[in-house]
């Protein structure tokens, strides 16, 4: 069974760029979940996506935006990227929401390079 | 921002001592889950203890809550070189408003900063 898969796993951007991330979550997770992780740094929360609505949103500028698709698979897009995106972005899916036992299964990450 | 701050932020020892993990956080919680992270890669799940949980173990591991204190711990015991990676406690806030009010956050967790773990061996 495969796991959380993400694409493309390295890029690099110049300042100003838009960029696309991609996530397919496990088979049967229908919650996916985005995270920044800076170099030396704890995942931050960008966003979280249960059938295909919004339920979360980290404190990001409106840069950052997500959507998730019929067959729970993600979306992660920033425009007019900073030096400071640089960064791995992580994607999470889980089963449908569990009442205090949220256990999120992580992807490999995709690593952006803004220049 | 973090929710937690970890202690200490790098950890050496030599193969067959324990590890000690610290972790602290500021607001109430639904649980409390340590991550485990090798080399920058994506992050897997260790254990997850609930807020009404004092103590749970798992193979090697053993975890502590202490919600009065709002801080935890992650014991590794007979630690090997195979357990050289960063590991992050995240927690689980419990939401006050919105249609989840009480309830989870729909897996927003909050992670701290992580203490490396270097194993020698």
């Amino acid at each position: 069974d495969a796991g959380v898969t993400q694409s493309p796993t390295h890029l690099i951007k110049t300042r100003g760029q838009h960029v696309t991330l991609r996530c397919s979550p496990i088979s049967g997770h229908k919650s996916v979940s985005w995270y920044q992780q800076v170099l030396g740094q704890g995942p931050q929360f960008i966003f979280q996506y249960y059938e295909k609505e919004e339920r979360g949103r980290g404190n990001f500028p409106d840069r950052f935006s997500a959507r998730q698709f019929p067959n729970y698979s993600s979306e992660l897009n920033v425009n007019a990227l900073l030096l400071g995106d640089s960064a791995l972005y992580l994607c999470a899916s889980s089963p449908a929401p569990l009442r205090g036992a949220n256990v999120l299964t992580f992807g490999a990450g995709s690593r952006l390079t803004v220049l | 921002s973090q929710q937690g701050e970890e202690d200490p932020q790098a950890l050496s020892i030599q193969e067959g001592e324990n590890a000690t993990m610290n972790c602290s956080y500021k607001t109430s919680i639904n649980n409390l889950q340590w991550y485990r992270q090798n080399s920058g890669r994506g992050l897997v799940h260790l254990i997850l203890i609930r807020s009404n949980e004092r103590e749970k173990h798992s193979g090697r591991l053993r975890v502590t809550l202490d919600t009065s204190k709002k801080s935890s711990s992650l014991l590794i015991t007979a630690s090997r070189a195979a357990d050289t990676a960063s590991y992050f406690c995240a927690t689980d806030a419990i939401s006050y408003f919105g249609p989840n009010a009480g309830g989870t956050s729909y897996g927003k967790l909050t992670f701290g900063q992580g203490t490396i773990l270097t194993v020698h061996p």
